[in-house]
């Protein structure tokens, strides 16, 4: 089982619809991660933060709008998707940013997102 | 140069057997490496990490690193049907800043019976 819990596991959409995916974890992690997987690809990081605070944008559209309300909970509000977006997307945590060794990422289960 | 490079197989071996899974990094100021596996479907699960030359171990996990190299591998012995996955490498490049991990895009294993 997993310390990082995701919300919904499934989600279909269409293109005009508005909804979130939900992240949360009580390990006290201080960082946490949204990243997105295509089917047969890595992991591709698209934000962090780092103390509730936005740390790292990969230039991700703005379709996708992450929002940290606390240390715990980190959502991720969608709006305007296109099928192309249809992916795995996955909630990390770790102890810090800037730990390395130190603050390995635990990841959640994730969400298999659909748009039609 | 892929940053993170491995080769994405399938890699097949006999249950029983030891599975060998290399990567290589372009970054050589590199410090952090890390394994995860990932079932179908599923998230990736952290096996596990190194930073010094030389080996470590962990049960039937021995992950080795040669920055000289610069290559880190994960031997797995003993191998298992339930080991099946893909097996993704992750870097902490120098030039990534903090925790970005970069990824390699996975060997696929299958330890068949």
């Amino acid at each position: 089982d997993t310390e990082v819990t995701q919300t919904p596991k499934h989600l279909v959409m269409g293109m005009t619809n508005k909804k979130s995916l939900k992240c949360e974890q009580h390990m006290g992690h201080r960082a946490m991660y949204w990243y997105k997987q295509k089917a047969k690809k890595p992991p591709e990081l698209m934000f962090v933060y780092s103390y509730e605070k936005l740390s790292i944008n990969e230039s991700v559209p703005s379709r996708f709008s992450p929002e940290c309300p606390n240390s715990s909970l980190l959502n991720l509000h969608l709006h305007a998707l296109q099928p192309e977006d249809s992916a795995l997307y996955l909630c990390a945590s770790s102890p810090s940013w800037t730990g390395g060794l130190n603050s390995p990422l635990h990841f959640g289960n994730g969400t298999r997102l659909t748009v039609t | 140069q892929k940053e993170v490079e491995q080769n994405s197989g399938p890699l097949s071996v006999p249950e029983g057997a030891i599975a060998s899974l290399n990567c290589t990094y372009s970054d050589r100021g590199s410090q952090s490496f890390f394994w995860y596996r990932q079932y179908s479907g599923k998230s990736p699960e952290l096996i596990m990490f190194i930073y010094s030359n030389g080996d470590k171990e962990d049960g039937r996990f021995t992950a080795q690193l040669n920055k000289a190299s610069q290559y880190v591998s994960l031997l797995i012995r003993d191998s298992q049907p339930s080991d099946s996955a893909t097996y993704l490498c992750a870097v902490i490049l120098l030039t990534g800043g903090g925790n970005k991990l970069t990824f390699g895009t996975g060997t696929q294993l299958k330890v068949e019976l």
